[in-house]
């Protein structure tokens, strides 16, 4: 068991470039988030996925940002146009949830910085 | 949504000495979690804790779900120990959201 991994983990592009970050949780996790945390703040839910299926999404997460799960594995996060005000780090997170109101332990990854000049 | 909130903001602390991180949260939560993040950023795990109480090390939590209300004992604390700590809660079937955080700065 690796843990939850993120790719890239530093990202530094140009305003208006897209940008995918990719997350591998932990194996057999059902459950996988993405968050956004900014300096001095704590993260932020952007979006989640139970197995394939995008269930939540936050209004943080404007018509510029996409996230897939394909195959109900690994995820990617994808920023259009990038502007400034996306410089972040951005987190992924995923756990074993099982049936309704079930609480279980969230493990998150390293994060990806993204820096927009 | 569910609110957390986090106290104090800010806390300073001579090498070896006890502390008390406090959260509170503003619904029924069925998850509940504190966090270190250290300088890299990586968020670790220190507790899952919706009710009751956990000790692992100078560390302990104890969440009292009734009463909305969550606590992190820091003992004998080095300097190892700085860092941010966050409270996470969840209620329902989702998403957890995340206090502002505690910055803890312990000096030698």
């Amino acid at each position: 068991d690796t843990g939850v991994s993120q790719d890239p983990r530093h990202k530094i592009t140009k305003r208006g470039q897209n940008v995918t970050f990719r997350c591998d949780p932990i194996s057999e996790h059902n459950r996988l988030y993405w968050y956004r945390q900014t300096l001095g703040q704590g993260p932020e839910f952007l979006t989640y996925f139970q197995n394939e299926a995008q269930l939540e999404k936050s209004r943080l997460l404007s018509d510029r940002f996409s996230a897939e799960r394909p195959k109900g594995s690994f995820s990617t996060l994808e920023i259009q146009r990038t502007e400034q005000g996306d410089s972040a780090m951005y987190l992924c997170a995923s756990s074993n949830q099982q049936g309704a109101f079930a609480g279980n332990t969230i493990y998150f990854g390293e994060g990806s910085w993204l820096t927009v000049v | 949504g569910i609110q957390v909130e986090q106290s104090p903001p800010d806390l300073i602390l001579q090498e070896g000495a006890n502390s008390t991180l406090r959260c509170n949260f503003s619904d029924s939560v069925n998850n509940l979690q504190w966090f270190h993040q250290n300088p890299w950023g990586q968020l670790i795990n220190l507790f899952y804790i919706p009710s009751g109480t956990k000790q692992n090390g100078r560390l302990s939590a104890t969440t009292v779900a009734t009463e909305r209300y969550s606590l992190l004992y820091i003992s004998s604390s080095q300097t190892t120990d700085s860092g941010v700590y966050f409270c996470a809660a969840s209620g329902g079937y989702n998403k957890l959201i995340f206090g502002a955080g505690t910055r803890l700065a312990v000096h030698p």
